[in-house]
């Protein structure tokens, strides 16, 4: 079964620092990638996605992440925050199975940024 | 486009009733899921439909929860009789075709209460 891990539970950073939040996964065969974005009192929005190829992946919002099979890891990365970019954010994974379209959600790190 | 519309955005409801979630999907997109949101088990996925034809429903916890999608462009989750364990913030989420069934475009949620 697939999985994700979200070490960090709470993480705050200075406006104009840079940002990295963890993501490990379990997956068997080469798996299906996400970053997700949650704003308080909205739905989850898409940040970036890796399927194949390069293993760094550019996102919206100048985000990116880093795939790594060796460390089982997909890393967001971001070089400067902005008060904006404070929000809750979901690693997931998927199956690259045709039939089964299941994300699984790690359990999320909120971003604070503070002056 | 709208996004992905839900109703009601609120309820609040007392243990033992029905309640019923709605959902109006982005138009064109043959995959619809519904999540469930809480503080201790985080985003979890309930039931998700491809072309109005629920494909796992492993999620759904229990009897009381059933969910349907009678055409492209609407569906709805129903608990009933609701408990107070019911509280979360229910989610509902499309995306188009296998290949991009990843990119799921959430809902702004329900935020449900059960007395």
């Amino acid at each position: 079964a697939q999985s994700v891990t979200q070490p960090d539970i709470h993480i705050t950073v200075s406006e104009g620092a840079s940002l990295e939040l963890r993501c490990n996964y379990s997956y068997g065969a080469t798996p299906y990638l996400f970053w997700y974005v949650q704003y308080p009192g909205q739905g989850l929005q898409l940040l970036l996605k890796y399927f194949s190829g390069d293993t760094l992946v550019q996102g919206i919002k100048g985000f990116e992440a880093e795939f790594k099979r060796s460390q089982s890891s997909f890393n967001l990365r971001k070089p400067s925050v902005h008060w904006s970019d404070a929000a809750e954010y979901f690693c997931a994974v998927g199956s690259s199975n045709f039939g089964n379209e299941k994300l699984t959600f790690g359990t999320g790190t909120r971003l604070t940024i503070i002056p | 486009d709208a996004g992905v519309i839900q109703s009601p955005r609120h309820e609040v409801t007392e243990m033992g009733q029905e309640v019923t979630l709605r959902c109006k999907p982005i138009s064109g997109h043959d995959y619809l899921f519904w999540y469930r949101q809480t503080m201790m088990r985080g985003l979890e996925l309930l039931i998700y439909f491809n072309n109005n034809v629920p494909i796992d429903d492993s999620g759904m916890p229990e009897d009381r929860f059933s969910a349907k999608m009678p055409n492209a462009s609407f569906s709805t989750l129903k608990i009933q009789p609701s408990e107070p364990r019911d509280s979360a913030v229910y989610f509902c989420a499309s995306s188009l075709e296998p290949g991009q069934a990843y990119e799921q475009y959430f809902g702004p949620g329900t935020r449900l209460t059960v007395t």
